[in-house]
């Protein structure tokens, strides 16, 4: 089946310093989601991206949907010590159903 | 916008009692809700795809007669975790999306439960 693989898995920063994930699938995908989720919390939005290419910003985060349609990338610069948590891409299946999978997941950790 | 609430935030039951999950779209109407369940530094699990006014679609590997959701209203889902044992203590969350396919999911806040 479709798998979304997220690396790295984990990261620690300082604060102030850029960050970069990114999210692969052995499959294409047609739209790109990334979800930030803090602890004990659901997953939120961030970014969404609907086109090859596309290049999306909200504030500090960056989103790139990759050329080939099977990977995408999240950029944070200037890290802040909110920004910790876990950071998942997802996409829509392609099986003809309707839902979503999530990716591994990076966990993201600020020092200050 | 895109509002969607899940009650409670958390819940402590005994083994072999019931427990109800409430999710709820605010502003908006959802005619699909999909329910998660999520293990400690794991990643999010579909466990069911939530119709309003048919039958839910579960996901290979998840009981239906452990885990009945009733999708009764456009902006109302339910998950019942039905005869709890300390293996279904999880983090479940629901979500919905008010767009067509491809349109983005909107997360509740999730659901701690944890069986005695």
């Amino acid at each position: 089946g479709q798998q979304l693989n997220q690396s790295p898995q984990s990261m620690f920063i300082q604060e102030g310093e850029d960050v970069s994930m990114n999210c692969t699938s052995s499959s294409i995908f047609n739209t790109w989601l990334w979800y930030k989720q803090d602890p004990g919390e659901g997953p939120v939005l961030l970014i969404a991206l609907y086109k090859a290419g596309e290049l999306t910003s909200n504030g500090r985060l960056t989103a790139q949907f990759g050329i080939t349609r099977k990977d995408s990338f999240l950029n944070i610069s200037a890290s802040i010590p909110s920004d910790v948590g876990i950071y998942f891409c997802a996409g829509p299946t392609t099986s003809g159903t309707y839902k979503y999978i999530f990716g591994t997941g990076t966990r993201l950790k600020v020092l200050a | 916008g895109a509002v969607v609430s899940q009650h409670p935030s958390w819940v402590i039951c005994k083994s072999g009692t019931s427990v109800k999950i409430e999710c709820r779209s605010l502003d908006f109407q959802a005619t699909t809700m999909f329910w998660y369940r999520q293990f400690p530094k794991q990643s999010l699990m579909l466990m069911a795809t939530s119709n309003e006014g048919s039958k839910a679609t579960y996901e290979q590997g998840v009981e239906k007669d452990k885990f009945l959701i009733n999708h009764a209203s456009l902006t109302l889902s339910t998950l019942t975790v039905t005869s709890a044992h300390p293996e279904d203590s999880s983090f479940y969350i629901c979500s919905a999306s008010p767009g067509q396919f491809n349109s983005p999911l909107h997360f509740g806040n999730g659901t701690r439960l944890t069986v005695t």
